[in-house]
């Protein structure tokens, strides 16, 4: 089946820095990339969605120069936290789709912890 | 923009018991998933289900598409069996997006 690896699967961090965050389609070319974030007991809450060459559509309240979004290649989505604070700390999720109408794939999740 | 509720929002069962779940929506939707998230976070897809029904194994998952709901069945129920349970819709003003639902968090006591 459908493959989706993040890496790394946990960051622990001092404030202020930047954190960057893979998400890798192994086995099939994923034309578009979801990158969720899920606080303690809630559910996960879509940030953005990118297509493979262009920029990210972010959702209302997310801060896209917060959030660096790269899609620049069919099996390779990246997250970076630039300049992360403690209230960044949260689990996130990416998922793969290879094209409209068909199930999306999730990696494993990245537990970002900002000291 | 599309709801998606579930319920319960906890339950807790003995081990050996059946339990169902269930998700309503607000809104027409061209796909539907039933999802587990484990103790370490990770997401295991359950059932791919737009509409009708399927079965694998203990678990069992209806969609009726024209009422807005679907139901998740769990029977047998085992300790590995707890943990959170999402349903998550793509719906037709924007197929592109995953819209999850509250989640039902899920306790199997031995």
């Amino acid at each position: 089946g459908a493959v989706v690896s993040q890496h790394p699967s946990r960051v622990i961090c001092k404030s202020g820095t930047s954190v960057k965050i893979e998400c890798r389609s192994l086995d099939f070319q994923a034309t578009t990339m979801f990158w969720y974030r899920q606080f303690p007991k809630q559910s996960l809450m879509l940030m953005a969605t990118s297509n493979e060459g262009s920029k990210a559509t972010y959702e209302q309240g997310v801060e896209k120069d917060k959030f660096l979004i790269n899609h620049a290649s069919l099996t390779l989505s990246t997250l970076t936290v630039t300049s992360a604070h403690p209230e960044d700390s949260s689990f996130y999720i990416c998922s793969a789709r290879d094209q409209n109408n068909q199930p999306q794939h999730f990696g494993d999740g990245t537990r970002l912890s900002i000291l | 923009g599309i709801q998606v509720e579930q319920s319960p929002p906890d339950l807790i069962l003995q081990e050996g018991a059946n339990s169902t779940l269930r998700c309503n929506f607000s809104d027409s939707v061209n796909n539907l998933q039933w999802f587990h998230q484990n103790p370490w976070g990770q997401l295991i897809n359950l059932f791919y289900i737009p509409s009708g029904t399927k079965q694998n194994g203990r678990l069992s998952a209806t969609t009726v598409a024209t009422e807005r709901y679907s139901l998740l069945y769990i029977s047998s129920s085992q300790t590995t069996d707890s943990g959170v349970y999402f349903c998550a819709v793509t719906w037709y003003s924007s197929a592109s997006k995953i819209i999850f639902g509250s989640g039902t968090r899920l306790s199997i006591r031995p």
